[in-house]
């Protein structure tokens, strides 16, 4: 079964410095996403992607994030300075063309942990 | 601002047990989705329901739509220990690239 690949599967970075979480699609999706969960909190919507431009994005995607998809594969998240509060898994997702569902494909995630 | 809410928050059975968990919304979406989540990985996709009233089956789980497609219900019959995970509700928007919304999640738990 196809999946969305992500890594690295945790991260641990000092406050301030600059992390790329990077994640490969299914490659016949054509919507991206990213999504964070704080340590038992809910799954919060970050920012979408389609046709290489940003679709939508939340307050909590400030300017410190960007995404990029940089090859045509890769989909990445950058955080420029990291603060203690980014610690959180990172999902990204990947969605089908129109009319071949509405589910999201989900990775396993990236572990980030802000010290 | 579109909000989800689950009930109950924590589930505790005996294998062998129905159970029923519940998702509901003062908002209407247009889809809804269930998803699993295992301790450190992401959410799997379980099913989607787009018509008000629809009732979809997987394997023991039912799911179910509301009428006013406001909320939805995820019934499961004669639980296993396999099925122990949080169960997550996300309502979708007008477009099939809209983010989804997830609800806070049932964490249940299947005593062998």
């Amino acid at each position: 079964e196809p999946e969305v690949t992500q890594t690295p599967s945790h991260q641990v970075t000092q406050m301030g410095q600059e992390v790329i979480l990077r994640c490969v699609p299914i490659s016949n999706h054509l919507y991206f996403y990213w999504y964070r969960q704080i340590l038992g909190q809910k799954v919060e919507f970050l920012v979408s992607f389609y046709n290489n431009e940003i679709s939508e994005k939340s307050e909590i995607f400030d300017d410190q994030f960007s995404v990029e998809r940089p090859d045509g594969s890769n989909f990445t998240l950058k955080i420029r300075s990291t603060k203690l509060e980014d610690s959180a898994m990172y999902f990204c997702a990947s969605r089908p063309p129109p009319g071949q569902g509405y589910g999201y494909t989900f990775g396993s995630g990236t572990r980030l942990t802000v010290v | 601002t579109q909000l989800l809410e689950q009930s109950p928050q924590f589930l505790s059975i005996q294998e062998g047990e129905n159970l029923t968990v519940y998702c509901n919304s003062s908002s209407v979406f247009s889809s809804l989705q269930w998803y699993r989540q295992e301790p450190g990985e992401g959410p799997v996709l379980l099913v989607t329901v787009v018509t008000g009233g629809e009732v979809k089956k997987l394997k023991r789980l039912t799911f179910q739509f509301g009428d006013a497609r406001k909320d939805s219900s995820l019934h499961i019959t004669a639980a296993q220990p396999g099925d122990t995970g949080l169960y997550l509700c996300a309502g979708g928007g007008r477009t099939s690239y809209d983010k989804v919304i997830f609800g806070p999640g049932t964490s249940l738990s299947v005593i062998p």
